[in-house]
C-alpha cells in the first residue's frame, strides 16, 4: 500500500475562517511533508516532520500551523489566510528523512492534494 | 537559482512519436526521482534512480541516471494520450538536511 490520503479534496474559505487540512498514511513512514503548489509551478516545500517532530519550516507565515499528532497523521491548520494562499496543498511521506546516500529511503509518496480557494 | 533544469518546458507531440525529457544540474545527487502529475492531482512516483549510469525501464518509459549523478533523462517510446501530464524530476543531495530539489517540470501533451 503506497497510499497517502488527504481530506478534504476541495476547500473554499473566507479570510476570517479557521479550517484544517488532514493527511494520513499507513506505510509506516516516519517523515511527512506539506507542500504548496501554484498553477504551472513545481511543489514548494512548507514543512517537514521527522519522527513526529518539526524539522524544517521553510519560513512559512504563521497563519499556517502544522501538527503531527502521531506517526500516521499530519494536519495543517489554517487561520486568517489571504487570497494569494489559494493553491493545491500536497502532503507527502517517506520512510525517513534521509537526504543522503540511502537510496530509496527518501522516495516521497504524495497524496492527491487539497484544492484550497481563499475568498 | 534553479538547481535542477528540466527541458523542454512544454512538449506537444502526436500519438506514436518518441520523446526525451532532460533533467540537468551542476550538483551531484545521491538519488533522483521522476514523478508524473495530472491537473488537480498529486504527483505520482514513477521511478527512483540511485546508481550512476543506471537505466530503469517501466513499460514504454526508460529512465537513465548520468554517470556523474548530475543529470537524468526520461525517454518515452510510442507516446500515447494517456502519457499526457506534467513530468517532474526531483533530486536528493548526499549530505546535509536538505530537502528534495524539484525541477520546474515538463508539460507533455500527446495528441491522438
Amino acid at each position: 500500500d503506497t497510499e497517502v490520503t488527504q481530506t478534504p479534496k476541495h476547500l473554499v474559505m473566507g479570510m476570517t475562517n479557521k479550517k484544517s487540512l488532514k493527511c494520513e498514511q499507513h506505510m509506516g513512514h516516519r517523515a511527512m511533508y506539506w507542500y504548496k503548489q501554484k498553477a504551472k509551478k513545481p511543489p514548494e516545500l512548507m514543512f517537514v516532520y521527522s519522527y513526529e517532530k518539526l524539522s524544517i519550516n521553510e519560513s512559512v507565515p504563521s497563519r499556517f500551523s502544522p501538527e503531527c499528532p502521531n506517526s500516521s497523521l499530519l494536519n495543517l491548520h489554517l487561520h486568517a489566510l489571504q487570497p494569494e494562499d489559494s493553491a493545491l496543498y500536497l502532503c507527502a511521506s517517506s520512510r525517513a528523512e534521509l537526504y543522503g546516500g540511502a537510496g530509496t529511503y527518501n522516495e516521497q509518496f504524495f497524496g492527491p492534494g487539497t484544492r484550497l480557494t481563499v475568498l | 537559482t534553479q538547481l535542477l533544469e528540466q527541458s523542454p518546458q512544454f512538449l506537444s507531440i502526436q500519438e506514436g512519436e518518441n520523446l526525451t525529457v532532460y533533467c540537468n544540474s551542476s550538483s551531484v545527487f545521491s538519488s533522483l526521482q521522476w514523478y508524473r502529475q495530472e491537473p488537480g492531482e498529486g504527483p505520482v512516483l514513477l521511478v527512483t534512480v540511485v546508481t550512476g549510469g543506471e537505466v530503469k525501464k517501466l513499460k514504454r518509459l526508460t529512465f537513465q541516471f548520468g554517470d556523474a549523478r548530475k543529470d537524468s533523462s526520461l525517454h518515452i517510446t510510442a507516446a500515447q494520450p494517456g502519457d499526457t501530464g506534467l513530468y517532474l524530476c526531483a533530486g536528493a543531495y548526499f549530505s546535509g538536511n536538505t530537502p528534495l530539489v524539484f525541477g520546474k517540470g515538463t508539460r507533455l501533451s500527446v495528441i491522438a
